[in-house]
């Protein structure tokens, strides 16, 4: 069974600081892995991906690191928003063109 | 360019009623799916379309869940009868299709089930 896990269920971050959001995945080879931030009666928004044969992805204030050796990925926000407060879902293609989600992490920054 | 477009944002309605869900997906973009987000957890997969044919519903439950996409554009997703477990967003997300990895959502139907 494929499965991802955010074992945070929330975080909170001074503005300015980093923000360090975590991820786990059981074992595939062909993966390729997705961040989605989701505000309030709103649908998931992508934010930022990366392939298994990366390790590490960056796009303005957001980068996202993979171990594949731990399968583990986690996405880093520098510095926090206050826009950033949100909740933030880790996605997973095992291959297969589905994703599979997390259970997502609620990051409140405070101003 | 539009997004992924759904109707209505909310409904509400008793159990053992029935209800649609429509969604339009963002133009070209051949692939199709609907998920069910219950509150707490992430969007799980009840069924994905490759243009009017369906790729995969093994997550969808039949005796109650239809879906179609019949020309292979907008799609409706329809719960009859509901129970109150269905209670959850129903979310529909759109990919353009083969090495494109990136699906892209709508806002969402809410729905509760009372």
């Amino acid at each position: 069974d494929q499965q991802v896990k955010q074992n945070s269920p929330s975080l909170s971050v001074q503005e300015g600081r980093i923000s360090i959001l975590n991820c786990d995945y059981t074992n595939s080879m062909f993966d390729y892995f997705l961040w989605y931030k989701k505000y309030p009666a709103e649908g998931p928004t992508f934010l930022i991906s990366i392939s298994s044969i990366k390790d590490k992805n960056e796009d303005g204030r957001f980068t996202v690191f993979l171990n594949k050796s731990a399968k583990h990925l986690s996405l880093h926000i520098v510095p926090s928003q206050p826009g950033d407060s949100a909740v933030y879902f880790c996605a997973v293609n095992f291959g297969n063109e589905k994703l599979t989600f997390g259970t997502g992490t609620r990051l409140t920054i405070i101003p | 360019e539009a997004g992924v477009a759904q109707s209505p944002r909310y409904k509400i309605i008793e159990k053992r009623q029935s209800v649609a869900f429509w969604c339009n997906p963002i133009s070209g973009h051949a692939t199709l799916y609907w998920y069910q987000q219950i509150l707490g957890q992430g969007p799980k997969l009840l069924i994905q379309f490759q243009n009017n044919g369906v790729v995969d519903d093994s997550q969808l439950p039949k005796d109650r869940f239809s879906a179609e996409r019949l020309k292979g554009v907008d799609s409706t997703l329809k719960i009859q009868p509901a129970k109150l477990e269905d209670s959850a967003v129903y979310l529909c997300a759109s990919r353009i299709g083969m090495g494109q990895e990136t699906q892209y959502f709508g806002p969402g139907t809410r729905l509760l089930v009372l």
